[in-house]
């Protein structure tokens, strides 16, 4: 089974800290993304990633870096948080080119308070 | 532009059936998918369309017409476990996910 696991099912943090989310799959997928999801919304894209070192800019990066120095994780950083980023992140993964399976693979979930 | 509709929420009852509608505008498309989550969880995947006409699953079955830009997700003989938000999402041109808002279906007895 594919697994995808976050370093942390629920974090507080407070304005203005470095805050650090990790997110690590077992399948050797070569694409990993990260989302957050607010009520009402839909899933919106941060960042993703097709390749170690590679990142592309999602819908929403603005306040948000990211890390990919090996395959298997995908690192979502907050330089200087914001209570605007109180959210659910999501971390997902996918293979890169595959015809019949560009499904993307969901972990747990980050539910980030900002206060 | 993408745009992706679908309605916010919907109630059923245990044993019925229930279609959840998904309508979209893009100028791109590579296939609609759909996700189950429950409260609190991951999504889930249950379906991917890339073709016009009825997949089935089990109890569940996603239909497309691209044409009509139009996809629902049809859930037969309901269960209270059912009780969910159901997602829809478009893979546009770039091969990247649009998702809608999502439908929360909630099941009675």
């Amino acid at each position: 089974d594919v697994k995808v696991t976050q370093s942390s099912r629920y974090l507080v943090k407070r304005t203005g800290e470095k805050v650090f989310l990790e997110c690590v799959q077992d399948m050797d997928h070569e694409n990993m993304f990260w989302y957050r999801q607010d009520p009402g919304l839909g899933l919106r894209l941060i960042y993703f990633s097709y390749d170690v070192k590679m990142k592309e800019k999602g819908d929403i990066p603005e306040g948000y870096s990211v890390s990919r120095e090996k395959k298997e994780r995908f690192s979502l950083i907050l330089e200087s948080a914001s209570t605007n980023q109180t959210s659910m992140y999501l971390c997902a993964s996918s293979f890169l080119d595959r015809a019949s399976s560009y499904e993307q693979y969901f972990g747990p979930g980050t539910r980030l308070t900002v206060t | 532009g993408q745009n992706i509709d679908q309605p916010t929420e919907m109630t059923a009852t245990e044993g019925a059936i229930v279609q959840i509608n998904c309508t979209y505008q893009t100028s791109g498309f590579n296939g609609l998918f759909w996700y189950q989550q429950h409260a609190g969880e991951a999504p889930t995947f249950l379906s991917y369309n890339v073709l016009d006409g009825l997949e089935e699953k089990g109890r569940f079955s996603s239909f497309l017409s691209r044409s009509k830009g139009y996809s629902y997700l049809l859930l037969k003989e309901l269960q209270m476990k059912d009780s969910a938000s159901y997602l829809c999402a478009l893979m546009d041109s770039n091969y990247q996910l649009i998702w809608g808002a999502g439908t929360k279906l909630i099941i009675k007895p």
